[in-house]
């Protein structure tokens, strides 16, 4: 069954230092990825998607990701991370065969920015 | 232009009653979809709608259902509700035909007690 792993519930970093998120899937072809912010009591918004071509892709806020098929990942990134960063990020998935607009998300990872 | 409006953003429902969320896309949108989340299931998929029709559906009861309008507004219902039925409802819309990429709306919160 296809599914998304974030291995880290909870990340701390301080401001000013780089960031990474892990995000593993399990498909049997490459799928569409998107990551996903939340902040408390807000809805889900879009950071950047990959759909094919150039596997690192530029996203809002300053963040990156790159997809790496060998190792089914794709991880966030973003060099210098700013105090409004906190929030949780979440991984997804779509682009499935037969199921349409459907997406499957991670768990998420809840972030945390220190002075 | 305008994102995705949830209406209400808070409802308290008592257990046994049957409830009603609207979601109105993006203009221009025809692709709708549910997702419901909670601590401890996350994000899950509900159904998606496309042009009126349901395309997909996640792994929920009966109890959940959904439909879409000519102006691609959408409705969800939950009947019967139970005590774990309370969480944040998200719609998402999007404007490409198979509704890959999707814009969330700030959700309605649910509480059953």
């Amino acid at each position: 069954a296809q599914s998304v792993t974030q291995p880290d519930i909870h990340i701390t970093v301080s401001e000013g230092a780089s960031l990474e998120l892990r995000c593993n899937y399990s498909y049997g072809a490459t799928p569409y990825l998107f990551w996903y912010v939340q902040s408390p009591g807000q809805g889900l918004q879009l950071l950047l998607k990959y759909f094919s071509g150039d596997t690192l892709v530029q996203g809002i806020k300053g963040f990156e990701a790159e997809f790496k098929r060998s190792q089914s990942s794709f991880n966030l990134r973003k060099p210098s991370v700013h105090w409004s960063d906190a929030a949780e990020y979440f991984c997804a998935v779509g682009g499935l065969y037969n199921q349409g607009g459907k997406l499957i998300f991670g768990q998420g990872t809840e972030l945390s920015v220190k002075p | 232009k305008a994102g995705v409006t949830q209406t209400p953003r808070y409802l308290i429902k008592t257990r046994g009653q049957q409830v009603t969320l609207s979601c109105s896309p993006i203009s221009g949108h025809r692709s709708v979809s549910w997702y419901q989340q909670t601590p401890g299931q996350g994000l899950q998929f509900l159904f998606e709608y496309f042009s009126e029709t349901q395309r997909n559906k996640g792994n929920f009861p009966g109890r959940f259902s959904g439909r879409q309008f000519s102006n691609s507004r959408s409705e969800m219902n939950v009947s019967t509700l139970e005590l774990g039925d309370s969480a944040l409802y998200l719609c998402a819309s999007s404007g490409r035909d198979r509704g890959y990429e999707q814009y969330f709306g700030p959700g309605t919160r649910l509480t059953v007690t």
